[in-house]
């Protein structure tokens, strides 16, 4: 099946830096990137969705400004997280849709940031 | 609006069978997904129905009746390894997943 690689695994970073998560999908071309954010013990959160060559889409309430999203290559999706704090401290995962509309969607490693 | 619901916690004997719950209800539907998730990882697809009835893969199984809005995840033959949370999605009219909170799954010896 499809792989989506996700880096890095685990960040810790101090209150106020900015972490760069990267997602790159390997064996096929995706236009599309969902980003999600996952607390313990609950569900995943859709954050936004990055298209390539336009601007990501952001849900409710998921700050543009903070949670910077660039979709550069058809194989690479970032999601940058900005003058964090220890609240942004989650799981972050991404996940690219397979081919057709309905199949299941491909999803990265994901990314556990601690902020301290 | 837009709901998912799955039991918070489920607790099985190792050999025995399974069976995790999920209700929807969402703004159109393509589909209905099962996502097993073990703890720190990604999730990764266990099945799709889209049709009413049982597809059966192995030891999973998963059901779907649409005009129940009902759907649900059968595991036999448990093993250790399957302790894990299992999510339920729901792909509503414009494609997207609707994701449940998940049943974490405990399995004893």
């Amino acid at each position: 099946g499809a792989v989506v690689s996700q880096h890095p695994s685990r960040v810790i970073c101090k209150s106020g830096t900015s972490v760069k998560i990267e997602c790159r999908s390997l064996d096929f071309q995706a236009t599309t990137m969902f980003w999600y954010r996952q607390f313990p013990k609950q569900s995943l959160m859709l954050m936004a969705t990055s298209n390539e060559g336009s601007k990501a889409t952001y849900e409710q309430g998921v700050e543009k400004d903070k949670f910077l999203i660039n979709h550069a290559s058809l194989t690479l999706s970032t999601l940058t997280v900005t003058s964090a704090h220890p609240e942004d401290s989650s799981f972050y995962i991404c996940s690219a849709p397979g081919e057709g509309k309905y199949t299941e969607a491909f999803f990265g490693q994901g990314t556990r940031l601690t902020v301290v | 609006g837009q709901n998912i619901d799955q039991p918070t916690e489920m607790t099985a004997t190792e050999g025995a069978i399974v069976q995790i719950n999920c209700t929807y209800q969402t703004s159109g539907f393509n589909g209905l997904f099962w996502y097993q998730q073990h703890a720190g990882e990604a999730p990764t697809f266990l099945s799709y129905n889209v049709l009413d009835g049982l597809e059966e893969k192995g030891r999973f199984s998963s059901f779907l009746s649409r005009s129940k809005g009902y759907s649900y995840l059968l595991l036999k033959e448990l093993q250790m390894k399957d302790s894990a949370s299992y999510l339920c999605a729901s792909m509503d009219s414009n494609y997207q997943l609707i994701w449940g909170a998940g049943t974490k799954l405990i399995i004893k010896p």
